[in-house]
């Protein structure tokens, strides 16, 4: 079975520019979780779909990100207009349900120069 | 204050050590208590999982929780090279679909020397 999947695993882009990172859940799952860790820093909750439905975004640290998942399927998370801040790892996970266990990608690695 | 504060290290053993990881917490909702470990450019993977006080115990790993002292513990016994890695320890208050919301320390980067 294929695990928790994300594209790109790596990007460098320039301050001002817009990334779009996506996760592809393990197949079933209808929670997908976005966190994203920055350089010295623990990894930090982001927000949290129930199918395609935002169940909890209070993660999101400002309104240059916007995530999304259509179709309750895969989900995109888009950093409009990158800052240098921004960079760091951006993980993905998914789980079966609520209190089920939660498994992680492997990270887009996003830098912003 | 941190939610969750956890020593970075790092922290090198040879390898037949026992190994011992903390975390502390200032959260008293937090009831769900888990050890990921992670090697280097991986994602996190889930070690162990347990639910309030007590102790789990899972082949040569040990967790520990002690939520009057707000500080859990994972033991790692005969310690493996293969054992390097970065242990995380993250916790969530596990009410309804707050259950998801994971709340991590910074992670210790283990190394087992043979």
């Amino acid at each position: 079975e294929a695990g928790v999947t994300q594209f790109p695993s790596h990007s460098v882009i320039e301050k001002g520019q817009t990334v779009t990172l996506r996760c592809d859940p393990i197949s079933g799952h209808d929670n997908l979780y976005w966190y994203r860790r920055v350089m010295g820093k623990e990894i930090k909750f982001l927000l949290h779909f129930v199918k395609e439905s935002k169940q909890d975004e209070s993660g999101m640290p400002n309104n240059r990100f916007l995530a999304e998942r259509t179709g309750g399927t895969y989900s995109t998370l888009k950093v409009q207009p990158a800052e240098l801040e921004d960079s760091g790892v951006y993980f993905c996970a998914s789980s079966a349900g609520i209190g089920n266990t939660i498994y992680f990608g492997e990270g887009s690695w996003l830098t912003v120069v | 204050q941190k939610e969750v504060e956890q020593d970075p290290g790092p922290l090198s053993v040879p390898e037949g050590a026992i190994v011992s990881l903390n975390c502390t917490y200032s959260n008293s909702a937090f009831q769900y208590f888990m050890w990921y470990r992670q090697y280097s450019r991986k994602g996190p993977e889930l070690l162990m999982y347990t639910y309030s006080s007590g102790n789990k115990e899972d082949g040569r790993f040990t967790a520990q929780v002690d939520k009057s002292s707000k500080y859990i513990s994972l033991f790692i016994r005969d310690s493996q090279p293969s054992d390097s890695a970065t242990y995380l320890c993250a916790m969530s208050a596990g009410r309804g679909s707050t259950l998801g919301r994971l709340y991590f320390g910074r992670g210790t980067q283990l190394t087992v020397w043979p």
